[in-house]
């Protein structure tokens, strides 16, 4: 059973600090990691996507992964009220047919 | 935008009832993949077509079927719904093959409620 698994939060960040959401996974063939933002009553939208160990940064937005410790997190530079939605941690195990393994989710809110 | 599409938007039914939601997967993607999305949860993996053929299931009975057409478009049937099943059902599509092919585009859902 692959399973994802985030804190649901709520984590509560005041606005302009660095927020950072945290994912762990059990399936150790995973080869493509996800982050999607979902505002409350909309669909998931792609923030990042990972593939290698290490960093990946786009714009305010940083992913890590760490594959030996089955660990990915986003972290989310000068937090914005814009950026309070929930974040959900996807990941793939590179099979052709397989879908996403997504997290609940976590419940990030920036206070102004 | 992810130029993928849904409807309805929303939807009630009522338990023992069938019911058909409709996606238009972005141009040029050729995978589609369905989701159920129950409040407070994660997205749960249903099903992916490709080619209009069904090539990946998740855990869901096989009440829960679909179709892909060539023209990027594919449903979602449920028969025999169930109270369980009022969930937000979202599609998504993906290229097949290639550099960032596992990387999926989400629609903007349909929200079911089954009474």
């Amino acid at each position: 059973q692959k399973e994802v698994e985030q804190n649901s939060g709520p984590l509560s960040v005041p606005e302009g600090a660095i927020a950072s959401l945290n994912c762990t996974y059990s399936d150790r063939v995973s080869q493509s990691f996800f982050w999607y933002r979902q505002y409350s009553g909309k669909s998931p939208e792609l923030i990042m996507s990972i593939y290698s160990n290490g960093d990946k940064e786009d714009g305010r937005f940083t992913a890590q992964l760490n594959k030996a410790s089955q660990y990915v997190s986003l972290l989310i530079r000068d937090s914005q009220p814009s950026d309070s939605a929930t974040y959900l941690c996807a990941v793939h195990s590179g099979g052709g047919a397989d879908g996403l393994t997504f997290g609940k989710g976590t419940h990030l809110i920036i206070q102004p | 935008e992810t130029g993928v599409t849904q409807s309805p938007t929303h939807l009630i039914k009522t338990r023992g009832q069938q019911v058909t939601l409709r996606c238009s997967s972005q141009s040029g993607h050729n995978t589609v993949s369905w989701y159920q999305q129950a409040l407070g949860q994660g997205p749960q993996f249903i099903f992916q077509y490709y080619r209009e053929e069904e090539n990946g299931r998740g855990n869901f009975p096989p009440r829960f079927s679909g179709l892909q057409f060539p023209n990027y478009s594919s449903e979602l049937n449920v028969n025999a719904l169930e109270l369980d099943d009022s969930a937000l059902y979202l599609c998504a599509s993906s290229l097949s093959r290639g550099l960032g092919a596992d990387t999926q585009y989400f629609g903007p859902g349909t929200r079911l409620t089954v009474l």
